[in-house]
């Protein structure tokens, strides 16, 4: 079974500075994807950034990259340059053979003026 | 770019009583999913749809049937409602069924039984 933990419920960061939302999965499958997912307070889901088992790269989009630790199972998040609108509760998710997405309980960010 | 829709966005219903929520996708996608999201909680698979004509069981599936209508089309029925599925629920679908497809969801479907 697969299994996604964010073991940080809330975090606080100072507009303009980077910071790192921590993400730890389990699973026996050799092929995997891994998600981040934004949802602001309105309540819709924006898709972030993937990265893929086998990528060798870490993922990049914008101001948003993913470090994956493929041995360490981890694929944090980190958002750079912080913005007001970044301000949202943030959602690491795993899929494997597309059939299910197994999300994280998640990670309210809180960016600071 | 209407990508995936749901209706409604908000209902109220009484314990016992049954509605249907609708979700369409106008992005040619095969596979389609049904999620809820409890408060302070990640989203939970009720039922998926890995193409048309066909679906199954997710996490969360009691209480719940589902309905593949068409290719397009993902209706996800409560019987018989209960106060523990008011809840927030989101459709998404897929083009594929590789792990490097992204996913997009509706807005959100907000329902509460009383």
């Amino acid at each position: 079974a697969q299994k996604i933990t964010q073991t940080q419920p809330g975090m606080f960061v100072q507009e303009k500075e980077a910071v790192t939302l921590d993400c730890t999965y389990d699973t026996s499958d050799q092929s995997y994807g891994l998600f981040w997912y934004k949802q602001p307070s309105s309540g819709e889901m924006i898709f972030l950034i993937y990265q893929g088992s086998y990528d060798e790269q870490n993922a990049t989009e914008g101001r948003y990259s993913l470090n994956f630790q493929k041995a360490r199972k981890s694929a944090n998040l980190v958002i750079s340059a912080s913005q007001l609108g970044d301000s949202a509760m943030y959602f690491c998710a795993m899929t494997r053979s597309a059939r299910q997405l197994t999300f994280g309980s998640g990670t309210q960010l809180t960016v600071l003026p | 770019n209407a990508g995936v829709t749901q209706t409604p966005k908000f209902q109220v219903l009484k314990t016992g009583q049954s509605m249907t929520l609708q979700c369409a996708q106008d992005m040619n996608h095969n596979s389609m999913y049904w999620y809820r999201q409890d408060p302070g909680m990640g989203l939970r698979l009720i039922y998926y749809s890995a193409s048309e004509g066909t679906t199954d069981k997710g996490e969360v599936p009691n209480g719940y049937n589902v309905s593949r209508l068409n290719k397009r089309e993902f209706s996800l029925r409560l019987e018989s409602a209960a106060p523990s599925q008011t809840s927030v629920y989101f459709c998404a679908s897929k083009i594929g069924t590789t792990d490097g497809n992204t996913i997009y969801f509706g807005e959100g479907s907000w329902l509460t039984v009383v």
